[in-house]
């Protein structure tokens, strides 16, 4: 079993419509919660970070994450042609360095 | 704030010779630099993290000779792929964190994309 699990899609919405993007994870101990937005053939770019349980909104982005089901979200509202990308979750412990996991992305297409 | 750029962006090279990427954080300390690999449509593989001052600590299944990174300063280090061969062609990209950040947020580079013929 992967440490972390994301399905890859493809996800193909309209433009304006809710976007759900999530992982699951298995170890209880991450502690940081990451979400990175990847371009094709550019480096990812980090588009929002939780720590521990709750949830975080910046502009059309919310982060949500749910320790006890060891589940994580990321919703895009009112989303964008822009928007168009590969959605990479990535989580971490509290300690040890900071090496961090990654799932494997999810790819979007938002259609105009 | 939080740049990281890395030179080359591209390259293709013959098979048997030896190439140097360099990552660089323009406008923080780096105390602590990671290397990823990068396949079409997949995730980032974990090469190898990297301290200033100290050896790199490479993730099982990669050469240490082969992939030879140094960590020289707060804000330089190079992957140096010796030896090039066809399935070594990849996306290559850096990751920078710095001390002052207590998240330890892993800043990208751009990539670069190398080819071995």
């Amino acid at each position: 079993q992967k440490e972390v699990e994301q399905d890859p899609g493809p996800l193909s919405v309209p433009e304006g419509a809710i976007v759900s993007l999530n992982c699951t994870y298995s170890n209880s101990a991450f502690q940081y919660f990451m979400w990175y937005r990847q371009y094709s053939r550019k480096g990812p770019e980090l588009l929002m970070y939780t720590y521990s349980s709750g949830n975080k909104e910046d502009g059309r982005f919310t982060a949500q994450v749910d320790k006890s089901s060891k589940y994580i979200s990321l919703f895009i509202r009112d989303s964008q042609p822009s928007d168009s990308a590969t959605y990479l979750c990535a989580m971490r412990l509290n300690t040890g360095g900071f090496k961090t996991i990654f799932g494997a992305g999810t790819r979007l297409f938002v259609k105009a | 704030g939080a740049v990281v750029s890395q030179h080359p962006s591209r390259v293709i090279c013959k098979s048997g010779t030896s190439v140097k990427i360099e990552c660089r954080s323009l406008d923080f300390q780096a105390t602590t630099m990671f290397w990823y690999r990068q396949f079409p449509k997949q995730s980032l593989m974990l090469m190898a993290t990297s301290n200033e001052g100290s050896k790199a600590t490479y993730e099982q299944g990669v050469e240490k000779d082969k992939f030879l990174i140094n960590h020289a300063s707060l804000t330089l280090s190079t992957l140096t792929v010796t030896s090039a061969h066809p399935e070594d062609s990849s996306f290559y990209i850096c990751s920078a964190s710095g001390s002052r950040d207590p998240v330890g947020t892993q800043y990208f580079g751009p990539g670069t994309r190398l080819l071995v013929l």
